[in-house]
């Protein structure tokens, strides 16, 4: 099994530029995350699907964050316009069983920094 | 929301000294995981463990739910042990949200 896996792993951008950030959940799996991790704020649940379907968007920090999950087999986190404050590391985990908490599995993460 | 808090925060220990890292929770959970957060900032899993003990290698744990905690031991403790350690605990009941503690950060000196 490959793992989750995530691209790019660094990204260096302007503020006000968009970005996109991606994932790959483990094959099977039918809940995927995903969390951001700072120094301020240590991991923070972003978002959760299961099935594709969004579940809890609470943590997402302002409208200029979204996501998508258009398949079983791909997620998408999208920042628009990026900020400085938006620079941090970003995981995408996910994990198997409907209704049954079972363990996350995390990617390697996405380095953003917003110059 | 469940708070999550880890002592200590941070730990230095002589390689092959032991070390228990603890995990209290606010709440009842039925979902509790440990990870290894390496200095490449890989987070591995370590243990799933709601309830009960559970040992790998140089490595166990031991969550009592009735009392809201989880304890971690290393034992034989070797450099590549470094790294933060986090647990991450959510009610589960089919609700996957978890809240991960702020960490304990373990440095192994040779």
């Amino acid at each position: 099994d490959a793992g989750v896996i995530q691209s790019p792993r660094h990204e260096v951008t302007e503020m006000g530029q968009e970005v996109t950030l991606r994932c790959k959940p483990i094959s099977g799996h039918d809940y995927l995350f995903w969390y951001r991790q700072t120094m301020m704020r240590g991991l923070e649940l972003l978002i959760y699907f299961n099935n594709n379907v969004p579940i809890d968007d609470s943590g997402m920090p302002e409208d200029r964050f979204s996501a998508k999950m258009p398949n079983a087999s791909f997620s998408t986190l999208k920042i628009q316009p990026s900020e400085p404050r938006d620079s941090a590391v970003y995981f995408c985990a996910s994990s198997a069983g409907t209704g049954v908490p079972h363990e996350q599995y995390f990617g390697p993460g996405t380095r953003l920094t917003v110059t | 929301g469940i708070q999550v808090e880890q002592s200590p925060p941070d730990l230095i220990l002589q390689e092959g000294a032991n070390s228990t890292l603890r995990c209290n929770f606010s709440d009842s959970v039925n979902n509790l995981q440990w990870f290894h957060q390496n200095p490449w900032g890989q987070l591995i899993n370590l243990f799933y463990i709601p309830s009960g003990t559970k040992q790998n290698g140089r490595l166990s744990a031991t969550t009592v739910a009735t009392e809201r905690y989880s304890l971690l031991y290393i034992s034989s403790s070797q450099t590549t042990d470094s790294g933060v350690y986090f647990c991450a605990v959510g009610p589960g009941g089919g609700y996957q949200k978890v809240t991960f503690g702020t960490g304990t950060k373990l440095q192994v000196i040779p």
